[in-house]
């Protein structure tokens, strides 16, 4: 069976520092892969997709970025990070067919201080 | 751009009865699918219940069932005989079929859904 790996769990750093997200999916190949970040009361926004390694679409502009160095590998990235960047992040990997669900990851909780 | 709103950011049901979550998106596709994820306050995203527009027939998964209403862009969720772990966060989903809905789902906003013991 399929499975989706995201880590760390929590993060908390400060302002101006780095960001690194991974994420890993088991059990499938060539899967489209998603980052999404969700805020308080603002549903889930997607930031990054990924139809293959290499091939990335942004959604927003923003201070991140996405990488996907293996097939099933995603990495979203800052160099510097603003306060505005605090939020739950979401990978998500769903199959190349319309009809297929996303299947998230547990998140991680990102607090820039 | 597709939209998905959901108008009831709260709502609450006694344990055992029955609640009904909406949602409506706007589209200008004609072959979409739609779903329910349920978020509970371990963050986790679950999915629900998912529905592919081409078919009249509305899904239904044990307790939860959806009323899928195409010409009015509704798709609601119905929760019989409310259990306490359905307490969670519901979000209403959008995919076009288009691209193969390669650039994900759009979300709505959610409802949090309070069951009362």
């Amino acid at each position: 069976s399929q499975t989706i790996h995201q880590w760390p769990a929590t993060l908390v750093q400060p302002v101006g520092s780095p960001l690194s997200l991974e994420c890993t999916v088991e059990g499938t190949s060539n899967p489209n892969l998603y980052w999404y970040r969700q805020a308080a009361g603002r549903g889930l926004q997607l930031l990054f997709y990924s139809i293959g390694i290499d091939q990335i679409s942004s959604e927003v502009p923003q201070n991140l970025s996405a990488s996907r160095p293996q097939d099933r590998q995603f990495i979203l990235s800052s160099k510097k990070l603003l306060l505005s960047d605090s939020g739950f992040y979401l990978c998500a990997w769903k199959a190349g067919f319309s009809n297929s669900p996303l299947h998230f990851g547990n998140g991680t909780r990102l607090t820039v201080t | 751009a597709q939209t998905v709103t959901q108008s009831q950011p709260e709502m609450s049901v006694q344990e055992a009865e029955t609640v009904t979550l909406s949602c409506t998106y706007d589209t200008s596709e004609s072959d979409y699918y739609l779903f329910w994820y349920k978020q509970p306050p371990s963050r986790q995203m679950i999915l629900v219940i998912r529905q592919e527009a081409y078919k009249q027939q509305n899904a239904t998964e044990n307790r939860f069932s959806v009323n899928f209403q195409k010409a009015a862009k509704s798709f609601s969720l119905k929760i019989s005989d409310s259990q306490l772990g359905d307490a969670a966060m519901y979000f209403c989903a959008y995919s076009p079929d288009s691209g193969g809905g390669a650039d994900g789902l759009t979300f709505g906003k959610g409802t949090h859904l309070i069951i009362q013991p």
